[in-house]
């Protein structure tokens, strides 16, 4: 079945250390995205993406990496320069660059210990 | 870009009862969705309601673009409603979604 894959779905960190969240689809679709979500909140743009080999910072872009190297692939990687990174990570999808539905993947829960 | 904001924040209902939720746009009305958050954190499309009423069982959807807002109708609730409800508009500027603060509904047997 097409979807969203995000992996892994728990994830714990030391202080200091980098990681990279993977966010694979095979809807293919031509835009991605990077949401970030605390504890009672909403959901906030970290980075997105309307086609490979470009991608656009979000509202809260700092601390945060991403590259869009292939069209089914768009991982993000948390820096030690985010001051704030336990959080939940979701990544979505949508056909039509920007004019479909969005789709989500299951999440990355990250603790930073 | 576009403000979404959602109402009520938080609703509390006796199962079997009926709930309007609603989401209210600062731009115009393009590409809007409804969510419903899990507790485990999944997402799930409940619709894609730029316009007009869709309906799917229980739940039911309006979107009104010209006055820029969407209500989301429960009937019948069911402890499987609760978790987080969230509205969706396309900041076009950006071709992104930006989301409200999100309904966080609570049904009690």
């Amino acid at each position: 079945d097409g979807g969203i894959t995000q992996s892994p779905k728990y994830l714990f960190r030391k202080e200091g250390q980098n990681v990279t969240l993977s966010c694979e689809q095979n809807l293919n679709h031509d835009a991605m995205y990077w949401y970030r979500q605390d504890p009672g909140q909403g959901l906030r743009l970290i980075y997105y993406s309307q086609i490979v080999n470009d991608f656009q910072k979000g509202d809260i872009a700092e601390g945060y990496s991403v590259s869009r190297e292939k069209k089914e692939s768009f991982p993000l990687t948390v820096t030690s320069a985010q001051k704030n990174p336990t959080a939940f990570y979701l990544c979505a999808s949508m056909g039509g660059r920007g004019t479909g539905e969005l789709f989500f993947g299951e999440g990355s829960r990250l603790t930073v210990l | 870009g576009i403000q979404v904001e959602q109402s009520p924040p938080d609703l509390i209902l006796q199962e079997g009862a009926n709930s309007t939720l609603r989401c209210n746009f600062s731009d115009s009305v393009n590409n809007l969705q409804w969510f419903h958050q899990n507790p485990w954190g999944q997402l799930i499309n409940l619709f894609y309601i730029p316009s007009g009423t869709k309906q799917n069982g229980r739940l039911s959807a309006t979107t009104v673009a010209t006055e820029r807002y969407s209500l989301l109708y429960i009937s019948s609730s069911q402890t499987t409603d609760s978790g987080v409800y969230f509205c969706a508009e396309l900041d076009t500027g950006r071709r992104a979604l930006t989301f409200g603060s999100g309904t966080r509904l609570q049904v009690q047997p």
